[in-house]
């Protein structure tokens, strides 16, 4: 059983700090990583993706890959209200098949 | 309009009943999934195709069953619906050599 684990959370911050996502993965031979944000009520959508080692930013957004340790994070600079969501994990195990795996989510919290 | 296109959104419905659940796609896409979604339980997948021929059961098919009816559509049915199938569903697309999901704005479903 491919498991993908994160924590539950709720994770609070306080506006303008940095949230620290972590999630962890069972199946050493994953290739491709992704993070997905959910708000209340909406449907998954995709907002980071990491392939190798290493982090890679987008904006605010840094995504960060340690294949050795099967741990992938989600750094979430100047947080913003508007960034209160579940944050899900998902792991690709399928190689070109693409079926992914997802983490239960993590609810984080930005207070103003 | 939305790419992917799910019908009903929301649906009660009784133990023992046959229940369809559609979802129909702009986006071109050859992939299609459905996935279940439930509190605490995070994501997961029921079946998915990639292309009209090609039809894979997922970690929970039990007691479901799909018809890709074209390259667009792809219905999910609960041939006799249970009160352990309430849940939120949704269908996602995606393209082959990304492992991006699209997900449709999910259908509601709740078994009595």
């Amino acid at each position: 059983q491919k498991e993908v684990e994160q924590n539950s959370g709720p994770l609070s911050v306080p506006e303008g700090a940095i949230a620290s996502l972590n999630c962890t993965y069972s199946d050493r031979g994953s290739q491709s990583f992704f993070w997905y944000r959910q708000y209340s009520g909406k449907s998954p959508e995709l907002i980071m993706s990491i392939y190798s080692n290493g982090d890679k930013e987008d904006g605010r957004f840094t995504a960060q890959l340690n294949k050795a340790s099967q741990y992938v994070s989600l750094l979430i600079r100047d947080s913003q209200p508007s960034d209160s969501a579940t944050y899900l994990c998902a792991v690709n195990s399928g190689g070109s098949n693409y079926k992914l795996t997802f983490g239960k989510g993590t609810l984080l919290t930005v207070n103003p | 309009d939305a790419d992917v296109t799910q019908t009903p959104r929301n649906r009660i419905t009784k133990t023992g009943k046959r229940i369809m659940l559609e979802c129909s796609q702009t986006k071109g896409h050859d992939r299609m999934y459905w996935y279940r979604q439930d509190p605490g339980l995070g994501l997961r997948l029921i079946y998915y195709s990639f292309d009209v021929k090609d039809i894979n059961k997922g970690e929970i098919s039990d007691g479901y069953s799909v018809s890709r009816q074209a390259q667009a559509k792809f219905s999910l049915s609960l041939e006799s619906a249970i009160p352990n199938q309430t849940a939120l569903y949704f269908c996602a697309t995606s393209v082959s050599d990304t492992g991006e999901l699209f997900f449709g704005e999910g259908s509601r479903l709740t078994v009595l």
